[in-house]
């Protein structure tokens, strides 16, 4: 059961390149979400999502798109990257209310600098 | 819009003895959900703890407590007989109720670096 896998760990982009963060998850949950985390920033919400078919915005949603085309992967993209989007990047998912894992298991992230 | 609100950027303790990270929120909603996360310097994010806040009950889980006061709208997490490897940032997170119609997603405080002298 290998959880959350995000990849890559590590990239760097240049300003004005696009790139897709992936997320796989292999305990059927159908809920998703994708998270920054900037220094004295605490963990800001980007997209998410509620099952297959279904996504909406978080807090910082600007520059970022996704997809939730099946239960499993939910990939962030990056349209045109700009130094701002410097930061590492989390990706979440949750079993759904009433269970005994109502709680969001997280990838070990992905540090993206642009430069 | 829900808020998170972490006062305490460090906090230091001797081993062995007991720490309360303090956290309070603000929201417009009666059901919800809260949590503490632990990111050591793996910057893996781990749960520690949640609570649903319609129980009344605090939660609990070995070392970690909670004290979930909901008029006042304060969750603070306490650590009993701190351990070297509890030293790590400390989140607070807030989860709407998404079955009663409530947007997904976590809601951060800006997180508590957590210190343990030996």
């Amino acid at each position: 059961n290998a959880g959350v896998t995000q990849t890559p760990k590590f990239q760097v982009l240049k300003t004005g390149q696009s790139m897709t963060l992936q997320c796989a998850q292999d305990m059927n949950h159908e809920y998703m979400s994708w998270y920054r985390q900037d220094p004295g920033m605490g963990l800001r919400l980007i997209h998410y999502s509620v099952g297959a078919g279904i996504t909406d915005q978080g807090e910082v949603p600007n520059g970022y798109n996704v997809s939730r085309s099946t239960t499993e992967d939910f990939p962030l993209r990056l349209l045109s990257a700009a130094p701002s989007q410097t930061s590492v990047y989390f990706c979440a998912s949750s079993d759904v209310y009433g269970t005994k894992n109502y709680g969001y298991t997280f990838g070990s992230g992905t540090r993206l600098t642009v430069v | 819009a829900q808020t998170v609100t972490q006062s305490q950027p460090e906090m230091s303790v001797q081993e062995a003895e007991t720490v309360t990270l303090s956290c309070t929120y603000d929201t417009s909603e009666s059901d919800y959900y809260l949590f503490w996360y632990k990111q050591p310097p793996s910057r893996q994010m781990i749960l520690v703890i949640r609570q649903e806040a319609y129980k009344q009950q605090n939660a609990t889980e070995n070392r970690f407590s909670v004290n979930f006061q909901k008029a006042a709208k304060s969750f603070s997490l306490k650590i009993s007989d701190s351990q070297l490897g509890d030293a790590a940032m400390y989140f607070c997170a807030y989860r709407s109720y998404v079955a009663g119609g409530g947007a997904d997603g976590l809601t951060f405080g800006k997180g508590t670096h957590l210190i343990i002298q030996p």
